[in-house]
């Protein structure tokens, strides 16, 4: 059962460009959504998140946005650098019934310089 | 301070063998959870601990199973090893159990089943 899908696996963008990664959800339960980030040879390492009563969260050149009534979030950054350059992980901890902590199938972004 | 660390890195196993993967969390974390991660696919929850007993299970045979020590470090065993166990597993701290608790990674244990 996968509740959180991110649909689009590769992205392109030109560094200084903004860059969008879009997630997918089918489970209204989640209270929170994240991002995480993946080098190679490298654990993934937390981004931002959201809680699911915002519909906007920024840090800096990161902002992540919620559309509960589509079950849909982005992760907006903007200006792209080429240090941006990984696998993005849309996840999200559900708290009802058995624990557990669901993670998108990911997007790599590869920023161009 | 010292990040979350797994033991070994990489490990070649043949099948029907059993394996032992170890996770040392961030000092006073005291939530430990197993990820699997095959090629091309986002990490699958296996297991969380926390306080030493499991507080999640994912969609993985018996096979597969955890435990945590007193000090909060933590070991993955599976056993009956099959050619589909390969794959990267990753062991993750956290401060609790909550929704927004993030998850610190470890690098990793590369396991290839031949």
């Amino acid at each position: 059962d996968q509740q959180v899908k991110q649909n689009s696996p590769s992205l392109s963008v030109q560094e200084g460009r903004i860059s969008i990664l879009n997630c997918d959800y089918t489970n209204s339960m989640f209270d929170y959504f994240l991002w995480y980030k993946k080098y190679p040879a490298e654990g993934p390492t937390f981004l931002i998140s959201i809680s699911s009563i915002k519909d906007k969260n920024e840090d800096g050149r990161f902002t992540v946005f919620l559309n509960k009534s589509a079950k849909h979030l982005s992760l907006h950054i903007v200006p792209s650098q080429p240090g941006d350059s990984a696998v993005y992980f849309c996840a999200a901890p559900r708290t009802s019934g058995t624990y557990k902590y669901i993670f998108g199938t990911g997007t790599r972004l590869k920023v161009l310089a | 301070d010292a990040g979350v660390t797994q033991s070994p890195t990489h490990l070649i196993k043949t099948r029907g063998q059993h394996v032992t993967l170890r996770c040392s969390p961030i000092s006073g974390h005291k939530s430990v959870s197993w990820y699997q991660q095959v090629l091309g696919q986002g990490p699958q929850f296996i297991f969380q601990y926390y306080e030493k007993e499991e507080r999640g299970r994912g969609n993985f045979p018996d096979r597969f199973s955890a435990r945590q020590f007193p000090n909060y470090s933590s070991e993955l065993n599976v056993n009956a090893l099959l050619l589909g166990d390969s794959a990267l597993y990753l062991c993750a701290s956290s401060l609790g159990v909550t929704g927004a608790a993030i998850q610190y990674f470890g690098a990793g244990t590369r396991l290839s089943v031949l």
